[in-house]
């Protein structure tokens, strides 16, 4: 079936350093990749929509200068999160299409700012 | 606009019991409809969907699901639970099965089981 690989699945950095997330499609090619975060105990929220070759789609109230996504392949897209503060602290997930056949869902990154 | 409902944020079931986990959906047009399930830290797995065709979807780990379109609900229901069901599960609607819009999810059921 297909994998979708998130790497790393932790990370910890300290504050204004930035931090990349990395978002692979092992066995499909994904034309569209999806990045959400999700806070403790709460749903997954949509950042941004990736898409192989063009700039990412960004959902409102998300800083696309501080969230920048690249989708520079069609098996690969990262999530830089940009001096990164305490605030930024999260569960970060992303998802790729399958194109009929449904989404996949990386195992997702906790990055904590310290 | 496309919005999922989940009514019950925590259910608390004994092991063996059945299960039935609320999803309303409100979407204008034909509804691609999936659950989720997660475990605590770990990203999602996709337990069953609907696209198309028979209303009552069968999923991985004896799960099910009913597309009722007249009560814009597509409930998840398991006959008997197992200790290893306690998890958060989240219901989501799409706008299509591509790939060219993303997910919506609902605010999630975090399921416990009772020994």
């Amino acid at each position: 079936g297909a994998v979708v690989s998130q790497h790393p699945s932790r990370v910890i950095c300290k504050s204004g350093t930035s931090v990349k997330i990395e978002c692979r499609s092992l066995d499909f090619q994904a034309t569209t990749m999806f990045w959400y975060r999700q806070f403790p105990k709460q749903s997954l929220m949509l950042m941004a929509t990736s898409n192989e070759g063009s700039k990412a789609t960004y959902e409102q109230g998300v800083e696309k200068d501080k969230f920048l996504i690249n989708h520079a392949s069609l098996t690969l897209s990262t999530l830089t999160v940009t001096s990164a503060h305490p605030e930024d602290s999260s569960f970060y997930i992303c998802s790729a299409s399958q194109g009929g056949h449904g989404y996949t869902f990386g195992s997702g990154t906790r990055l904590t700012v310290v | 606009a496309q919005s999922v409902t989940q009514p019950d944020i925590h259910i608390t079931v004994s092991e063996g019991a059945s299960l039935e986990l609320r999803c309303n959906y409100s979407y204008g047009a034909t509804p691609y409809l999936f659950w989720y399930v997660q475990s605590p830290g770990q990203g999602l797995q996709l337990l069953l969907k609907y696209f198309s065709g028979d209303t009552l979807v069968q999923g991985i780990k004896g799960f099910e699901a009913e597309f009722k379109r007249s009560q814009s609900s597509f409930n998840l229901r398991k006959p008997s639970v197992h200790w290893s069901d306690a998890a958060e599960y989240f219901c989501a609607v799409g706008a299509g099965q591509t790939g060219a819009n993303n997910l919506f999810f609902g605010t999630g059921t975090r399921l416990t089981v009772i020994p």
